[in-house]
């Protein structure tokens, strides 16, 4: 049962353009999200978060929308670089959960920003 | 000087033979993990420790078991190899639940069981 869902495998841009990389969730219970970024033969990194009392988190080029009624969230690259080419992943936790500290990940976008 | 440090970072082996992988941080923070990457390419939660307690433990089989002799260490062996068992496994770590700051993750090793 995939809680949290990146229905497109991948996505390919111009240099300098927006990217948007979008991500569902079916748990109602998930109230804070988290994007990482990975490049081949490394782990995944930390990009930005967002907890459901927000509807937008910003940090330098990188923007997360959260539409908590739609169970949706986007991540924004403005502009782009080839750089930004990696696979991306969405994640979902409950900040509230006890002791789990669990995170639900999605599948993965790879992002392609050509020159 | 690497945060989150795996070793090896391919293993190939044998169906049946016992493996272990060994993880390292020195962020200095107080939980650790162990993801898996299928085939499928989905990251799931197998381990989580704090301060050398466990606190997740999802339905891996018993003959995964991880051991955190401290909070910079968590390994995990893992007992009669299946081919199925063949993935990327990712260890990682954070400061409480890594919600500001997010996991500060390994660079994963490869696992194939032949």
């Amino acid at each position: 049962d995939q809680q949290v869902k990146q229905n497109s495998p991948s996505l390919s841009v111009q240099e300098g353009r927006i990217s948007i990389l979008n991500c569902d969730y079916t748990n109602s219970m998930f109230d804070y999200f988290l994007w990482y970024k990975k490049y081949p033969a490394e782990g995944p990194t930390f990009l930005i978060s967002i907890s459901s009392i927000k509807d937008k988190n910003e940090d330098g080029r990188f923007t997360v929308f959260l539409n908590k009624s739609a169970k949706h969230l986007s991540l924004h690259i403005v502009p782009s670089q080839p750089g930004d080419s990696a696979v991306y992943f969405c994640a979902a936790s409950v900040l509230g959960g006890g002791s789990n500290y669990k995170l639900t990940f999605g599948k993965g976008t790879l992002l392609t920003v050509n020159p | 000087d690497t945060a989150v440090s795996q070793t090896p970072k391919y293993l190939v082996t044998q169906m049946g033979n016992d493996k272990s992988i060994k993880c390292e941080q020195n962020l200095g923070h107080d939980t650790m993990y162990w993801y898996k990457q299928d085939s499928k390419k989905f990251l799931k939660i197998m381990f989580s420790y704090n301060n050398k307690e466990l606190i997740i433990n999802e339905t891996v089989p018993n003959r995964f078991s991880p051991k955190s002799p401290d909070k910079a260490h968590l390994n995990l062996h893992i007992n009669s190899l299946e081919l199925g068992d063949s993935a990327v496994y990712f260890c990682a770590s954070s400061q409480g639940r890594g919600y500001f700051y997010g996991y500060t993750f390994g660079s994963g090793t490869r696992l194939t069981v032949v």
